[in-house]
């Protein structure tokens, strides 16, 4: 039973493009979303989060958008550059429960020079 | 402090041995998580530590599994009588108390042969 979905195991985009990474959660106790990323032979390290109350959150060239009736976040990059070539996971959480976060299964994004 | 650190970074070992594992939180993050991950999946939650307390263990977390954090600083997961189902990443993160945002240690990668 996955609660954190990213149907879209990878995506290529053209550097100075959008990259758009999508995430659906079944869980409507979750309150609380992060985004991370992940580099070969490295841990994830932490992107950007969005809290429930939000519907955006933008940080520099990234974007989180948060739509909590259809359970759908999406990652927006603009423009995409090729360092941004990684693994990114959607997670979440919820707003009482710091304790556990659950992960999706990841999206590898290439952006291609 | 560099961030999270882990050691070893791979370990191979032959069904039915021990092994374990040991996580270096940021000095000052009270939160500790062991996460695994397999291939083509986001981290699995295993257990989560607050200070020298251990406050969740996830059913994944078999009667095999041990993890420990003595004095509320490192911590230690073991494995005893290793399957091949046990071949995975793990990894460690770590936080400060009341944050969502988790920071990854680079993981043991564990084959069992």
């Amino acid at each position: 039973d996955q609660q954190v979905k990213q149907n879209s195991p990878s995506l290529s985009v053209q550097e100075g493009r959008i990259s758009i990474l999508n995430c659906d959660y079944t869980n409507s106790m979750f309150d609380y979303f992060l985004w991370y990323k992940k580099y070969p032979a490295e841990g994830p390290t932490f992107l950007i989060s969005i809290s429930s109350i939000k519907d955006k959150n933008e940080d520099g060239r990234f974007t989180v958008f948060l739509n909590k009736s259809a359970k759908h976040l999406s990652l927006h990059i603009v423009p995409s550059q090729p360092g941004d070539s990684a693994v990114y996971f959607c997670a979440a959480s919820g707003e009482t429960s710091y304790d556990k976060v659950i992960f999706g299964p990841g999206t590898s994004l290439s952006v291609i020079p | 402090d560099t961030g999270v650190s882990q050691d070893p970074r791979h370990k191979i070992t032959k069904r039915g041995q021990n092994v374990t594992f040991r996580c270096d939180p940021i000095s000052e993050h009270n939160r500790l998580y062991w996460y695994r991950q397999t291939l083509g999946q986001g981290p699995e939650f295993l257990t989560y530590f607050q200070n020298e307390a251990q406050l969740e263990k996830s059913r994944l977390l078999s009667d095999r599994f041990s993890a420990e954090r003595p004095k509320g600083s490192f911590s230690t997961l073991e494995i005893q009588r290793t399957e091949q189902g046990d071949s995975a990443m793990y990894l460690c993160a770590s936080s400060l108390a009341h944050s969502n945002e988790q920071y990854f240690g680079p993981g043991t990668r564990l084959t069992v042969t």
